[in-house]
């Protein structure tokens, strides 16, 4: 089974730009949470999908925003990117709504200019 | 509250255990995990422990969680140079059937040949 993919791996962006992530989860998975990961902050967590419903959201504003597709593929959106948006952003994916086990991509690596 | 904390290094000679551990403050986390991040890679899940329980070994790796005090130890047995990494440990927020993840901040693991 393949595991989780995220693409694009690496990103560059400028600050008030905008940028979409994409996060494939195992096949069967229908959870999908996404967490960012910085050196001052460590791993936080964004939001969580399952079944196209958004179950969760983390404490970051509205800039953040997610959503998840129908084949439970799901994308995140950075709205007016600033440069404390540079990141780790790590996808999750799970089988099913409170699975215990929650496997991670390798991540995307954005970096904000 | 929502607070996991980690001593930040722990250096080991390699063939010799090592014990990373871990302190949570929610008393209704459920499961608790280890994750392992080598550099420029997401996280690996190692292993996961019930609250219910108070050991679990998986191979090398042995899970001890003592609930009385909110703490969680990883031991590596017979450690490898290829252990070195950065370990998490975490806990599921499983209010509501939700796969929110609170992280630790990290345990950086040097193994020295």
């Amino acid at each position: 089974k393949a595991g989780v993919t995220q693409t694009p791996r690496y990103l560059i962006k400028t600050r008030g730009q905008q940028v979409t992530l994409s996060c494939s989860p195992i096949s069967g998975h229908r959870s999908v949470s996404w967490y960012q990961q910085t050196p001052g902050q460590g791993l936080q967590f964004l939001f969580e999908y399952f079944s196209e419903t958004q179950r969760n959201k983390g404490n970051f504003p509205g800039r953040f925003s997610g959503r998840q597709f129908s084949n439970s593929r799901s994308e995140m959106n950075v709205s007016t990117l600033e440069l404390g948006d540079s990141a780790l952003y790590l996808c999750a994916s799970s089988s099913h709504d409170g699975s215990y086990e929650q496997y991670f991509g390798p991540g995307t690596r954005l970096t904000v200019t | 509250g929502e607070d996991v904390e980690q001593s930040l290094f722990l250096s080991v000679r390699e063939g010799d255990s090592s014990v990373i551990n871990c302190t949570y403050t929610d008393s209704s986390s459920t499961y608790l995990y280890w994750y392992k991040q080598e550099p420029g890679a997401g996280l690996q899940l190692l292993t996961y422990i019930f609250s219910n329980m108070d050991m679990k070994q998986d191979q090398r790796l042995t899970v001890l969680l003592n609930k009385k005090d909110k703490h969680l130890s990883l031991r590596i047995a017979d450690t490898q140079t290829g252990d070195s990494a950065i370990y998490f440990c975490a806990e599921s927020m499983r209010g509501g059937a939700t796969n929110k993840l609170i992280f630790g901040t990290g345990t950086l693991l040097a193994v020295q040949p």
